[in-house]
């Protein structure tokens, strides 16, 4: 079973305008994290926002937010006042427990941003 | 700046020559890991390491080596590459290894096997 859903492949979204990429994940461990990176063209990986499991508020990080619902199991990532540079691949990913465990990746989801 | 440097970013070989990935982060991470993209396949791990000489088999080891003599240090060996190994490498950094520790990559190694 998928760990990491994004069932977006791709949204369109114009300049100044919010925008909120889907994630949701499936754990039975209560100690999770779950994190959102931005991958643009040139290839590069950077780390967004976290959130974790025991955390009571949603994550911010300047114009990035995380919409955490636990019960649903979603951890959708907000980008307010969209900008062209916004355009980029996201991947919504998650890290389960105390021991080393793997960064688990959903499969993405493309953003464009138009002016 | 705190970072984690992959080199080089850009490397086209022919099989069975070997080679190195070099990964270096100045932050005393703890956790160290490689990562391979492609497409339809999406981010897998290779190898982890969680601290100076202890290194771990990732989802997709094979083909690889790795070695952690230093902390700052994690290069990923190819003894012979074949083609099947073009891909698109990352290597990776946190804290610690737990699921509070965000990952921190480098700015990935396209890699070509002809």
């Amino acid at each position: 079973a998928q760990k990491i859903t994004q069932t977006q492949p791709g949204m369109f979204v114009q300049e100044k305008e919010a925008v909120t990429l889907d994630c949701t994940y499936d754990t039975s461990d209560p100690s999770y994290g779950l994190f959102w990176y931005k991958q643009p063209s040139s290839g590069e990986m950077i780390f967004l926002i976290y959130q974790g499991s025991y955390d009571q508020q949603n994550a911010t990080e300047g114009r990035y937010s995380l919409n955490f619902q636990k019960a649903r199991k979603s951890a959708n990532l907000v980008i307010s006042a969209s900008q062209l540079g916004d355009s980029a691949m996201y991947f919504c990913a998650m890290r389960e427990g105390q021991a080393g465990t793997a960064l688990i990746f959903g499969k993405g989801t493309t953003l464009s941003v138009s002016s | 700046e705190a970072q984690v440097t992959q080199n080089p970013r850009y490397l086209i070989t022919v099989t069975g020559k070997k080679l190195t990935v070099t990964c270096s982060q100045n932050m005393n991470h703890e956790y160290m890991s490689w990562y391979r993209q492609d497409p339809g396949l999406g981010l897998r791990q290779i190898y982890y390491s969680m601290n100076v000489e202890v290194t771990d088999k990732g989802d997709v080891p094979e083909g690889y080596k790795v070695s952690r003599k230093e902390k700052r240090n994690f290069p990923l060996i190819l003894e012979s590459p074949s083609p099947n190994q073009t891909s698109l490498y990352f290597c990776a950094s946190s804290l610690q290894a737990t699921y509070n520790s965000p990952l921190h990559f480098g700015n990935g190694t396209r890699l070509t096997v002809t």
